[in-house]
């Protein structure tokens, strides 16, 4: 167990929808990233926060956004979903943005989005 | 970020050392080297890192070369549950920098044989 929940664990809706993936870093984290992974793209970075600061995107949707909120966790919207978002969103947490270390992710077990 | 490369697959015996060799010769000074392992459709999770002294913890060791182009992920008695996808990792620790951007490719498959 990695300390980082994401809610829910499997995620079924339709074209043209909008969904919230949940995320809790595990206790002290301050930094939270977003991974979406898909059969054809491997893992892709999307976004990552910082004490509720946006801290580096990566290849995030205009369709997608997320925040932090104060009590740390965070929220994945997705909207207009199209059949191609079906992927495994992974949530991970870190204790730190920069140093040594600070690489060191922890990862949750991931929401299955199965947009149909 | 500097790019790695990684075979695409290796296998195992169960009880031998696995060695995952890991290229990333446009490594720069400040970037250190992260392993990261993937089973089945599980989160990622954290093996090792190090920036140029050979690191081992409980997991693997983490074997990188004098010029810091090329590194080696060992793992001294592989199990059937080290078999996944084994990825290597460079990423800058300084700020400013790609900060939390860890770009995972491809990685290497390990399969692990009884």
């Amino acid at each position: 167990d990695s300390g980082v929940t994401q809610t829910p664990k499997h995620l079924i809706t339709a074209t043209g929808q909008r969904v919230t993936l949940r995320c809790s870093p595990r206790s002290g984290d301050l930094s939270v990233y977003w991974y979406q992974q898909s059969l054809d793209q491997g893992l892709q970075f999307l976004i990552q926060y910082y004490n509720g600061e946006e801290r580096a995107k990566g290849n995030i949707l205009e369709r997608f956004s997320a925040q932090q909120f104060p009590d740390l966790h965070s929220e994945l919207n997705l909207s207009s979903l199209e059949l191609g978002d079906s992927a495994l969103y992974f949530c991970a947490s870190s204790v730190a943005e920069v140093g040594t270390g600070a690489g060191k992710l922890f990862f949750g077990s991931g929401t299955q989005l199965s947009v149909l | 970020d500097a790019k790695t490369t990684q075979p695409p697959s290796m296998d195992c015996a169960e009880g031998r050392a696995a060695n995952l060799p890991c290229n990333h010769s446009t490594i720069s000074g400040n970037e250190y080297v992260y392993w990261y392992r993937q089973i089945h459709s599980q989160g990622p999770q954290y093996i090792i890192h190090g920036l140029k002294n050979n690191e081992t913890n409980e997991m693997a060791s983490l074997i990188i070369t004098e010029d810091r182009k090329s590194s080696t992920l060992i793992l001294p008695h592989a199990t059937l549950r080290d078999t996944a996808v084994y990825y290597c990792i460079v990423r800058v620790e300084a700020r400013g920098s790609t900060l939390g951007r860890l770009y995972f490719g491809r990685g290497t498959q390990l399969t692990v044989w009884p």
